[in-house]
């Protein structure tokens, strides 16, 4: 099965909002509330920024929010800021295999 | 707090085998189910396998399906990825990671706690 589909880039200044879209299919994203969105700095694991679409785990800033439409989801990042450069993945739900990574979108605060 | 430690990375031979573990602490390691997750250089992630948190039930990506086997030891509070068979393509950062749940469900594929990976290279 086909990773899900992001950007490969977005970038912003700080202070700004960025979006970073994360489409599938009926099959994954479009079927399932459960999206889950990870950022990870060069060199470092991954951190769980979203859950269940739209859900932050605790201690993660509220500048992140999770949303769906249909087969897209989306993670925004207000009042962006210079430690909020990284790279950015979606996951989603998927009958099989169980879990479909997005290929990763890169985010430059510029 | 929660700690993940993954082990038995290396330089492992086209066609050869290698054992991953990962030790965790800082929770009831019986209590949620975990993943393997990897990452090629200058690559995405890529989920590989899952397990439940009592160890019945597991899941395969269908890349290493057949060749690879997840498993754990809850008394030992130890997740293992048994890899054969191995190919170049494998070549990876394997990171196992903690899920919010127990059992494999639609709710645990969102994976809260992550180690800092083991390197895996399959190179003649």
């Amino acid at each position: 099965q086909s990773a899900l589909t992001q950007p490969a880039s977005v970038s912003g200044s700080p202070g700004q909002s960025i979006t970073i879209s994360c489409t599938g299919t009926s099959s994954d994203v479009g079927g399932y509330n459960y999206v889950s969105w990870y950022q990870q700095h060069p060199g470092k694991a991954p951190k769980l920024m979203i859950y269940d679409v739209s859900n932050r785990p605790s201690g993660v800033s509220n500048r992140f929010s999770g949303s769906k439409s249909g087969n897209t989801a989306s993670l925004t990042i207000s009042g962006l800021q210079a430690e909020d450069e990284a790279d950015y993945y979606c996951s989603s739900y998927t009958s099989s295999p169980w879990v479909l990574f997005g290929g990763g979108t890169k985010l430059t605060v510029l | 707090e929660v700690q993940l430690l993954e082990s038995g990375g290396g330089l492992v031979q086209p066609g050869g085998s290698l054992r991953l573990s990962c030790a965790a602490s800082g929770f009831t390691f019986s209590s949620y189910a975990m993943s393997w997750v990897r990452q090629a250089p200058g690559k995405g992630l890529e989920w590989v396998s899952a397990i439940s948190g009592s160890g019945g039930s597991t899941y395969y990506a269908d890349s290493v399906k057949g060749r690879f086997t997840i498993s754990r030891d809850n008394s030992k509070n130890t997740l293992y990825l048994q890899m054969n068979s191995l190919r170049a393509e494998d070549t990876a950062v394997y990171y196992c990671a903690k899920s919010r749940l127990a059992a494999l469900s639609r709710a645990s594929t969102s994976l809260d706690y992550w180690g800092q990976g083991t390197l895996v290279t399959v190179s003649s």
